[in-house]
């Protein structure tokens, strides 16, 4: 059984169109989370939810919008979509808010391309 | 900015051999974690060390911190072909409640 599911796993798109990627996980956690990972493989935390609620917001571009319709789910939504938007964003999620003791699981990545 | 950097950045070695792999931070910290991400694939949490402990083990994995330093250590020993993957290391500090990651290494094990 999957426990991070991300959909879908490649998206390809022109400059200035609206995706959404899809999270969900089941493992019962009460905190998801969403990273960008650069062509460098940096990673970088974009926002994370606890219980549907926002806890961290980076300053990441107003187009990022996630919105977490239950504590399982935590969508990407992003509008106006450009070239330096293209990298592979990845959902996790975790047991506690923090990660002061908690591991946290990975979804397996949705690489965005832009055109 | 950033605040783990990993050294090296890539490193073959053959099976059978041990790799070592290192971290650095910037500021105090709660706990760091090590995560390992397959070609194409997500993190994987591999271990956790507290800013209380020095060493920690789990299987072949051998994970040190020095909080004098700011630096970390994973060691895996006896490396398999599996073990080839990108290895990161992540540190939590209480006053931002986030993980912060590190540049990663690239592990190649060579059968």
């Amino acid at each position: 059984d999957t426990a991070v599911s991300q959909t879908p796993k490649y998206l390809v798109t022109q400059m200035g169109n609206d995706k959404s990627i899809k999270c969900e996980q089941n493992l019962g956690h009460d905190t998801m989370y969403w990273y960008k990972q650069d062509s460098k493989k940096f990673l970088k935390i974009m926002f994370s939810y606890n219980n549907k609620e926002l806890i961290i917001n980076e300053t990441v571009p107003n187009r990022f919008s996630p919105k977490s319709p239950d504590k399982a789910h935590l969508n990407l939504h992003i509008n106006s979509l450009e070239l330096g938007d293209s990298a592979v964003y990845f959902c996790a999620s975790s047991q506690d808010v923090s990660g002061s003791t908690d591991t946290q699981y990975f979804g397996p990545g949705t690489r965005l391309t832009v055109l | 900015s950033q605040q783990g950097e990993e050294d090296p950045q890539a490193l073959s070695i053959q099976e059978g051999e041990n790799a070592t792999m290192n971290c650095s931070y910037k500021t105090s910290i709660n706990n760091l974690q090590w995560y390992r991400q397959n070609s194409g694939r997500g993190l994987v949490h591999l271990i956790l060390i507290r800013s209380n402990e020095r060493e920690k083990h789990s299987g072949r994995l051998r994970v040190t911190l020095d909080t004098s330093k700011k630096s970390s250590s994973l060691l895996i020993t006896a490396s398999r072909a599996a073990d080839t993957a990108s290895y990161f290391c992540a540190t939590y500090t209480y006053n931002t409640d986030k993980l912060i990651f590190g540049t990663g290494t690239r592990l190649q094990v060579f059968p």
